[in-house]
């Protein structure tokens, strides 16, 4: 069961134009949600986050926006640069009963910035 | 400070066998998450250590299992391998266990099963 889905594998913007990606959720109790960029042989790096009392975050060019009636999560760059070119992972954060968080990952989307 | 250290970079193993991956954390950072990235599948959450013990684990078999020593470092192992192994394999590390917010990752590593 992906609970964290995003159904684009890829996407190519024009360098200066907006990206959009885009990560939808089936658990409403996620607590917590998270967008990583990933390039070719390094690990992910953490980009930005969003709590679920929140429905915008902004860091620079980078807006991650919260549609929690929709269950629906969207990053926003503007504008778009070459070096954005890479696999972006939304993850959702859900608390256990233990007390502790657990990280789900979506499958990613290819971003490819055109020069 | 010096990041989130995997080593091998790269493994290439047969079918049958087993392998140990190591990880060390960011000095301070206590707990040390595994998972497994394939292509279509995203990341996949292997399991979570915080000082020595398995504190999260994720829907993996039981041929995958990992340990912590008092240093905060971490291996991996996974037995008999099977050609469907073969993934990255990324070690995150965060300062206290079930962290919410943004975990740091190391680079992987390859692991290739022939």
């Amino acid at each position: 069961d992906q609970q964290v889905k995003q159904n684009s594998p890829s996407l190519s913007v024009q360098e200066g134009r907006i990206s959009i990606l885009n990560c939808d959720y089936t658990n409403s109790m996620f607590d917590y949600f998270l967008w990583y960029k990933k390039y070719p042989a390094e690990g992910p790096t953490f980009l930005i986050s969003i709590s679920s009392i929140k429905d915008k975050n902004e860091d620079g060019r980078f807006t991650v926006f919260l549609n929690k009636s929709a269950k629906h999560l969207s990053l926003h760059i503007v504008p778009s640069q070459p070096g954005d070119s890479a696999v972006y992972f939304c993850a959702a954060t859900t608390q256990l009963t233990s007390g502790t968080y657990k990280y789900i990952f979506g499958t990613g989307t290819r971003l490819k910035v055109l020069a | 400070k010096a990041g989130v250290t995997q080593t091998p970079r790269y493994l290439i193993k047969t079918r049958g066998q087993q392998v140990t991956l190591s990880c060390s954390p960011i000095s301070g950072h206590r707990s040390v998450s595994w998972y497994q990235q394939t292509p279509g599948q995203g990341l996949q959450f292997l399991f979570e250590y915080f000082s020595e013990t398995q504190r999260n684990k994720g829907n993996f078999p039981g041929r995958f299992s990992g340990r912590q020593f008092s240093n905060s470092r971490s291996e991996m192992n996974v037995s008999t391998l099977e050609l469907g192994d073969s993934a990255l394999y990324l070690c995150a590390s965060s300062p206290r266990a079930g962290f919410n917010y943004g975990y740091t990752f190391g680079s992987g590593t390859r692991l290739t099963v022939v």
